[in-house]
Protein backbone atom coordinates (compact mmCIF):
# COMPACT_ATOMS: atom_id res chain seq x y z
CA UNK A 1 0.00 0.00 0.00
CA UNK A 2 1.88 3.31 -0.92
CA UNK A 3 -1.18 5.76 -0.55
CA UNK A 4 -2.39 7.76 -2.78
CA UNK A 5 -0.17 9.69 -5.49
CA UNK A 6 -0.62 13.09 -7.33
CA UNK A 7 1.07 14.38 -10.17
CA UNK A 8 2.70 16.96 -10.25
CA UNK A 9 3.07 18.56 -6.97
CA UNK A 10 3.06 21.64 -8.07
CA UNK A 11 1.51 23.64 -11.93
CA UNK A 12 2.78 27.29 -12.27
CA UNK A 13 0.35 28.49 -15.61
CA UNK A 14 -0.86 31.30 -17.31
CA UNK A 15 -4.10 32.56 -17.64
CA UNK A 16 -5.86 30.82 -20.75
CA UNK A 17 -3.84 27.60 -20.56
CA UNK A 18 -4.74 23.91 -20.33
CA UNK A 19 -3.92 22.12 -17.19
CA UNK A 20 -4.31 18.42 -16.62
CA UNK A 21 -3.34 16.60 -13.13
CA UNK A 22 -3.19 12.78 -12.27
CA UNK A 23 -3.96 11.07 -9.86
CA UNK A 24 -3.03 7.59 -8.56
CA UNK A 25 -5.27 5.80 -5.89
CA UNK A 26 -4.45 3.01 -3.34
CA UNK A 27 -4.72 -0.17 -5.25
CA UNK A 28 -8.08 -2.09 -3.56
CA UNK A 29 -10.08 1.04 -3.40
CA UNK A 30 -13.06 0.90 -6.22
CA UNK A 31 -13.97 4.90 -5.00
CA UNK A 32 -11.98 8.21 -6.58
CA UNK A 33 -12.56 11.93 -5.26
CA UNK A 34 -11.29 15.59 -6.08
CA UNK A 35 -11.63 18.10 -4.01
CA UNK A 36 -10.39 21.52 -4.34
CA UNK A 37 -8.76 23.52 -1.18
CA UNK A 38 -8.21 27.38 -1.55
CA UNK A 39 -6.18 29.14 1.25
CA UNK A 40 -7.67 29.42 4.37
CA UNK A 41 -10.35 27.02 3.59
CA UNK A 42 -11.46 23.19 4.09
CA UNK A 43 -11.47 21.01 1.07
CA UNK A 44 -14.59 21.26 -1.34
CA UNK A 45 -15.79 18.50 -3.21
CA UNK A 46 -15.50 18.29 -7.15
CA UNK A 47 -16.73 15.37 -8.43
CA UNK A 48 -16.30 11.52 -7.88
CA UNK A 49 -16.05 8.31 -9.78
CA UNK A 50 -16.92 4.25 -9.00
CA UNK A 51 -14.78 2.33 -11.18
CA UNK A 52 -15.13 3.93 -14.14
CA UNK A 53 -18.06 5.52 -13.51
CA UNK A 54 -18.59 9.16 -12.65
CA UNK A 55 -21.10 9.75 -10.34
CA UNK A 56 -21.50 12.71 -9.07
CA UNK A 57 -20.45 16.32 -9.97
CA UNK A 58 -20.39 19.68 -7.69
CA UNK A 59 -22.13 22.77 -9.33
CA UNK A 60 -18.12 24.17 -8.53
CA UNK A 61 -17.05 21.60 -11.53
CA UNK A 62 -17.86 24.83 -14.44
CA UNK A 63 -17.78 23.13 -17.97
CA UNK A 64 -13.80 24.15 -18.16
CA UNK A 65 -13.18 21.08 -16.07
CA UNK A 66 -13.52 17.87 -17.01
CA UNK A 67 -12.58 14.75 -14.81
CA UNK A 68 -11.91 11.01 -16.52
CA UNK A 69 -11.31 8.09 -14.30
CA UNK A 70 -10.73 5.53 -18.02
CA UNK A 71 -10.10 2.09 -16.56
CA UNK A 72 -11.33 2.44 -13.15
CA UNK A 73 -7.57 2.76 -11.67
CA UNK A 74 -5.89 6.50 -12.39
CA UNK A 75 -7.77 9.49 -12.86
CA UNK A 76 -7.21 12.74 -14.80
CA UNK A 77 -8.68 16.11 -13.89
CA UNK A 78 -8.08 18.61 -16.87
CA UNK A 79 -8.86 22.57 -16.54
CA UNK A 80 -9.20 24.50 -19.60
CA UNK A 81 -8.36 28.01 -20.58
CA UNK A 82 -7.48 28.74 -16.62
CA UNK A 83 -8.42 31.43 -14.94
CA UNK A 84 -6.77 33.33 -11.85
CA UNK A 85 -9.36 31.67 -9.82
CA UNK A 86 -8.55 28.16 -10.47
CA UNK A 87 -5.56 28.53 -8.58
CA UNK A 88 -5.83 26.54 -5.12
CA UNK A 89 -4.78 23.05 -3.97
CA UNK A 90 -6.68 20.26 -6.11
CA UNK A 91 -6.68 17.00 -3.81
CA UNK A 92 -7.78 13.40 -4.78
CA UNK A 93 -8.49 11.21 -2.11
CA UNK A 94 -9.62 7.28 -2.68
CA UNK A 95 -11.61 5.24 -0.50
CA UNK A 96 -13.38 1.25 -0.60
CA UNK A 97 -17.14 1.44 -0.21
CA UNK A 98 -19.25 -0.77 1.10
CA UNK A 99 -16.84 -0.63 4.49
CA UNK A 100 -17.53 0.08 8.14
CA UNK A 101 -16.58 4.10 7.94
CA UNK A 102 -15.59 4.36 4.32
CA UNK A 103 -12.72 6.85 5.16
CA UNK A 104 -11.14 8.39 2.19
CA UNK A 105 -7.25 8.57 2.20
CA UNK A 106 -5.71 11.91 0.83
CA UNK A 107 -2.77 12.32 -1.50
CA UNK A 108 -0.48 14.95 -1.04
CA UNK A 109 -2.13 17.57 -3.47
CA UNK A 110 -1.43 18.88 -6.45
CA UNK A 111 -0.85 23.17 -5.71
CA UNK A 112 -2.09 25.46 -8.66
CA UNK A 113 -0.66 29.00 -9.65
CA UNK A 114 -2.35 30.57 -12.15
CA UNK A 115 -0.59 33.99 -13.41
CA UNK B 1 -28.24 22.87 3.27
CA UNK B 2 -24.92 20.93 4.98
CA UNK B 3 -22.44 23.16 6.69
CA UNK B 4 -19.63 22.20 9.08
CA UNK B 5 -18.25 25.64 11.26
CA UNK B 6 -15.55 25.08 13.66
CA UNK B 7 -12.84 27.85 15.53
CA UNK B 8 -10.04 29.43 13.48
CA UNK B 9 -7.34 29.16 16.12
CA UNK B 10 -6.51 27.44 19.41
CA UNK B 11 -3.13 27.84 20.84
CA UNK B 12 -1.88 25.58 23.83
CA UNK B 13 0.85 24.91 26.02
CA UNK B 14 2.81 21.30 25.18
CA UNK B 15 1.50 19.20 27.82
CA UNK B 16 -1.15 20.85 27.97
CA UNK B 17 -4.66 19.06 26.33
CA UNK B 18 -6.35 21.07 23.28
CA UNK B 19 -10.00 20.78 22.51
CA UNK B 20 -11.15 21.64 19.07
CA UNK B 21 -14.94 21.73 18.24
CA UNK B 22 -17.32 21.67 15.75
CA UNK B 23 -20.66 21.72 14.49
CA UNK B 24 -22.50 20.51 11.83
CA UNK B 25 -26.00 20.99 10.34
CA UNK B 26 -26.83 17.66 8.64
CA UNK B 27 -28.42 15.09 10.93
CA UNK B 28 -28.43 12.56 8.61
CA UNK B 29 -24.65 12.59 8.72
CA UNK B 30 -23.34 8.80 9.00
CA UNK B 31 -19.56 9.41 9.88
CA UNK B 32 -18.20 11.92 11.35
CA UNK B 33 -14.03 12.63 10.67
CA UNK B 34 -11.06 14.43 12.22
CA UNK B 35 -8.36 14.92 9.46
CA UNK B 36 -5.01 16.74 10.47
CA UNK B 37 -3.05 18.89 7.70
CA UNK B 38 0.56 20.17 8.10
CA UNK B 39 1.94 23.21 5.97
CA UNK B 40 1.74 22.28 2.18
CA UNK B 41 0.71 18.86 2.77
CA UNK B 42 -2.18 16.70 2.18
CA UNK B 43 -4.81 15.90 5.01
CA UNK B 44 -4.12 12.99 7.26
CA UNK B 45 -7.10 11.01 8.58
CA UNK B 46 -7.21 11.05 12.51
CA UNK B 47 -9.98 8.89 13.38
CA UNK B 48 -13.48 8.81 12.56
CA UNK B 49 -16.91 8.32 14.59
CA UNK B 50 -19.99 6.75 13.42
CA UNK B 51 -23.10 8.60 14.45
CA UNK B 52 -24.88 6.38 16.79
CA UNK B 53 -21.51 6.05 19.16
CA UNK B 54 -21.39 9.07 21.40
CA UNK B 55 -17.52 8.59 22.20
CA UNK B 56 -14.21 7.10 20.52
CA UNK B 57 -11.14 6.94 21.97
CA UNK B 58 -7.88 6.17 19.96
CA UNK B 59 -4.34 6.45 22.27
CA UNK B 60 -4.17 10.84 22.76
CA UNK B 61 -7.07 11.28 21.16
CA UNK B 62 -10.86 11.32 22.34
CA UNK B 63 -14.01 12.14 20.07
CA UNK B 64 -17.14 13.31 21.69
CA UNK B 65 -20.00 13.67 19.62
CA UNK B 66 -23.03 15.12 20.86
CA UNK B 67 -25.77 14.23 18.15
CA UNK B 68 -29.09 16.19 19.93
CA UNK B 69 -27.06 19.54 19.50
CA UNK B 70 -24.92 18.37 16.65
CA UNK B 71 -21.54 18.86 18.44
CA UNK B 72 -18.09 16.70 17.87
CA UNK B 73 -14.82 18.03 19.86
CA UNK B 74 -11.57 16.22 19.42
CA UNK B 75 -8.86 16.07 22.85
CA UNK B 76 -5.71 15.73 22.25
CA UNK B 77 -4.30 15.09 25.72
CA UNK B 78 -0.43 15.73 26.36
CA UNK B 79 -0.18 18.45 23.15
CA UNK B 80 3.32 17.92 21.50
CA UNK B 81 4.88 20.80 19.39
CA UNK B 82 4.22 17.91 16.43
CA UNK B 83 1.17 18.54 16.95
CA UNK B 84 0.77 21.58 15.30
CA UNK B 85 -1.12 21.84 12.33
CA UNK B 86 -4.48 22.53 10.76
CA UNK B 87 -7.66 20.23 11.93
CA UNK B 88 -10.34 19.56 10.17
CA UNK B 89 -13.84 18.46 11.06
CA UNK B 90 -15.53 16.51 8.39
CA UNK B 91 -19.44 15.00 7.41
CA UNK B 92 -20.36 12.39 5.10
CA UNK B 93 -23.63 12.11 4.05
CA UNK B 94 -26.05 9.15 3.99
CA UNK B 95 -24.86 6.07 1.22
CA UNK B 96 -26.61 7.96 -1.39
CA UNK B 97 -24.65 10.84 -1.28
CA UNK B 98 -21.54 8.73 -2.34
CA UNK B 99 -20.01 9.29 0.92
CA UNK B 100 -18.49 12.62 -0.27
CA UNK B 101 -16.87 15.23 2.95
CA UNK B 102 -18.40 17.86 3.89
CA UNK B 103 -15.60 19.83 5.46
CA UNK B 104 -14.87 22.81 8.02
CA UNK B 105 -12.89 25.84 7.56
CA UNK B 106 -9.98 24.29 9.34
CA UNK B 107 -8.88 24.74 13.16
CA UNK B 108 -5.28 26.06 13.58
CA UNK B 109 -3.76 24.47 16.52
CA UNK B 110 -0.21 26.17 17.82
CA UNK B 111 1.62 24.43 20.74
CA UNK B 112 3.90 26.30 21.95
CA UNK B 113 6.60 25.07 24.32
Amino acid sequence: DTGVSQDPRHKITKRGQNVTFRCDPISEHNRLYWYRQTLGQGPEFLTYFQNEAQLEKSRLLSDRFSAERPKGSFSTLEIQRTEQGDSAMYLCASSRSGGAGETQYFGPGTRLLVL
Amino acid sequence: GEDVEQSLFLSVREGDSSVINCTYTDSSSTYLYWYKQEPGAGLQLLTYIFSNMDMKQDQRLTVLLNKKDKHLSLRIADTQTGDSAIYFCAESGTYNQGGKLIFGQGTELSVKP
